[in-house]
């Protein structure tokens, strides 16, 4: 079945340093690709997206890229804030009308000022 | 627009008790998805409502059952729950449809003790 893969965490970072976050996939088909952020005492909320092979998704200055090849969407952002801690999940859907998400098991990040 | 609102925040429960949680989907949306997230784990799929049919299941035993209303409001209803059971239970919706995007609730903390 497809399950997603997440680096192991938790992550500690100070303001301004670069983020790189792991998330591999296996999945049958061609998946859309997300990433989800929770922020404490929330539900998720969805930071970005991507539907199809070398698409860029982006926001708020996070951006991962749909790789085929290494099966891989890997987040990134060039310099984060204290504002950025909280969880993030890497999942995926498949094209189908069931738009059920799997999810990885998500990573704290905590960013210190 | 109305976002996803879900019903009670928190609430306990003792062990053997049946429980009934709420989600009112987001307008224009006619899907209905219910995740369980236990701590420190990403959500899990439980099942998927579309037009008062149960639309996919994931691994989860018969006493989880749901129901979706013709305003795609759904309830999910645990049965004879036990402890495992404490955990953010988590409403999605989204519109039906090939690259679809689910938008979540903030979550029913359950406790079951």
């Amino acid at each position: 079945g497809d399950s997603v893969t997440q680096m192991e965490g938790p992550v500690t970072l100070s303001e301004e340093a670069f983020l790189t976050i792991n998330c591999t996939y296996t999945a049958t088909g061609y998946p859309s690709l997300f990433w989800y952020v929770q922020y404490p005492g929330e539900g998720l909320q969805l930071l970005l997206k991507a539907t199809k092979a070398d698409d860029k998704g982006s926001n708020k200055g996070f951006e991962a890229t749909y790789r085929k090849e290494t099966t891989s969407f890997h987040l990134e952002k060039g310099s984060v804030q204290v504002s950025d801690s909280a969880v993030y999940f890497c999942a995926l859907s498949d094209r189908g009308a069931n738009s059920k998400l799997t999810f990885g098991k998500g990573i704290t990040l905590s960013v210190r000022p | 627009e109305t976002g996803v609102t879900q019903s009670p925040t928190h609430l306990i429960k003792t062990r053997g008790q049946q429980v009934t949680l709420r989600c009112s989907s987001q307008s224009g949306h006619n899907t209905v998805s219910w995740y369980q997230q236990a701590l420190g784990q990403g959500p899990q799929f439980i099942f998927q409502y579309y037009r008062e049919e149960e639309n996919g299941r994931g691994n989860f035993p018969p006493r989880f059952s749901g129901l979706q209303f013709p305003n795609y409001s759904s309830e999910l209803n645990v049965n004879a729950l036990e402890l495992d059971d404490s955990a953010l239970y988590l409403c999605a919706s989204s519109q039906t449809g090939v690259n679809t995007e689910a938008f979540f609730g903030q979550g029913t903390r359950l406790t079951v003790v």
